[in-house]
């Protein structure tokens, strides 16, 4: 079961302009989301969340909203820069289960 | 470096084999997630143990078994493997064993089935 959806599989953007990832979840329990980014070879990496009492979180170019009422976060980076290049994948917790979408794969073109 | 460590970082093995992998919590964490992750798919959440307790459970076949030690390692065992086990495991470590918390993942270890 897919609780956790990211339906874009790729984006392509370019450098300075902004990128927008975008994440939907249908289980209302969960109360705390996260997005990780992943290089090839590597493990996924942390890099910003939010919990379900705030609607914005920000932290530098990356702002993750979330909107409950609709059970969508996204994740904006601003100015992209090709160095974000990378497969983003939102999560969603409850009482340490741990979900995560399929990911996007953000190509940021110089 | 997240303070992870999985090993080995690859194996090699048959179908019908048995293998098990390993996982190095960071210094502190005790909860421990296993994930895997099939060619180009997302990351499929398998199991969580929380201080030696298994907390929640996903999409994990009963050939595979996990178990958190007191030292709060923990071991992911798979076993009777099939050629579509092949996949990247993933171990995540975090403090606290709810929510509101990053979890920090590992190398992962790629595993094929030949």
């Amino acid at each position: 079961d897919q609780q956790v959806k990211q339906n874009s599989p790729s984006l392509s953007v370019q450098e300075g302009r902004i990128s927008i990832l975008n994440c939907d979840y249908t289980n209302s329990m969960f109360d705390y989301f996260l997005w990780y980014k992943k290089y090839p070879a590597e493990g996924p990496t942390f890099l910003i969340s939010i919990s379900s009492i705030k609607d914005k979180n920000e932290d530098g170019r990356f702002t993750v909203f979330l909107n409950k009422s609709a059970k969508h976060l996204s994740l904006h980076i601003v100015p992209s820069q090709p160095g974000d290049s990378a497969v983003y994948f939102c999560a969603a917790t409850t009482l340490g289960d741990m979900r995560f979408g399929a990911g996007t794969r953000l190509t940021v073109k110089p | 470096d997240s303070g992870v460590t999985q090993t080995p970082k690859h194996l090699i093995t048959a179908t019908g084999q048995r293998v098990t992998l390993r996982c190095s919590p960071r210094s502190g964490d005790l909860s421990v997630y296993w994930y895997q992750q099939s060619l180009d798919q997302g990351l499929q959440f398998l199991i969580q143990y929380y201080n030696g307790e298994e907390r929640a459970k996903g999409n994990i076949l009963e050939r595979f078994s996990a178990q958190q030690f007191p030292d709060l390692h923990s071991e992911l065992n798979l076993s009777s493997l099939e050629l579509g086990d092949s996949a990247l495991y993933f171990c995540a470590s975090s403090v606290a064993g709810g929510g509101n918390t990053e979890a920090f993942f590992g190398q992962g270890t790629r595993l094929t089935v030949v």
